[in-house]
């Protein structure tokens, strides 16, 4: 079945490091990728998302290119600030349903 | 624009007592709905889904149960609870693309 392997965590970073997560995916069809972030005590909102090979998506500073050759989805930013502290899980979508990472704390310290 | 909205918040149930909690969904017409539990220390696990009114699947077996009786409301149920029950619930919305979150529910058992 399709799976989500996000590296292991926590991060934790001083403000305006470079920031890479890494994930990479397995899945039998053509998944559409995710990134979600979940601050403290929210829900999860979507960060950024790539639909096909070859798409970045960017959000808010952030970027992740969908790379089928090596079936990952990066998680970058080059610049990170205290605010940016979250928990942040990558996922994919295939014919609807949502596979998660377990997701990976980064914080960010000023 | 669409919203969704999950309440209560926060919730503290006895062992054994009964739990409903319900999602709605407003701003569009016919979403697939989700409700996901996020264990402390894991990943997001996909409990329920329902592609219309009545329709609903389930993902793992437990002691829960959903139900969507309107086109943009789900609740979650369970007429027993057990600790391991305990998490943050989350439901989510979708119409071919990304899932949306609520601000989640967190539940903890005494």
């Amino acid at each position: 079945g399709d799976s989500v392997t996000q590296m292991e965590g926590p991060v934790t970073l001083s403000e305006e490091a470079f920031l890479t997560i890494n994930c990479t995916y397995t899945a039998t069809g053509y998944p559409s990728l995710f990134w979600y972030v979940q601050y403290p005590g929210e829900g999860l909102q979507l960060l950024l998302k790539a639909t096909k090979a070859d798409d970045k998506g960017s959000n808010k500073g952030f970027e992740a290119t969908y790379r089928k050759e090596t079936t990952s989805f990066h998680l970058e930013k080059g610049s990170v600030q205290v605010s940016d502290s979250a928990v942040y899980f990558c996922a994919l979508s295939d014919r609807g349903k949502l596979t998660f990472g377990k997701g990976i704390t980064l914080s960010v310290r000023p | 624009s669409q919203t969704i909205h999950q309440w209560p918040a926060t919730l503290v149930q006895p062992v054994g007592s009964p739990l409903s909690l319900e999602c709605t969904v407003e701003g569009t017409s016919n979403p697939n709905l989700y409700w996901y539990r996020q264990a402390a220390g894991r990943g997001l696990q996909l409990l329920f889904y329902s592609v219309g009114i009545g329709q609903i699947s389930s993902e793992v077996p437990q002691n829960l149960s959903a139900s969507r009786p309107q086109d943009r409301q789900f609740i979650l149920s369970s007429k027993k609870l057990l600790l391991s029950d305990s998490g943050f619930y989350l439901c989510a919305w979708s119409i071919e693309g990304p899932q949306h979150f609520g601000d989640g529910t967190r539940l903890s058992i005494l």
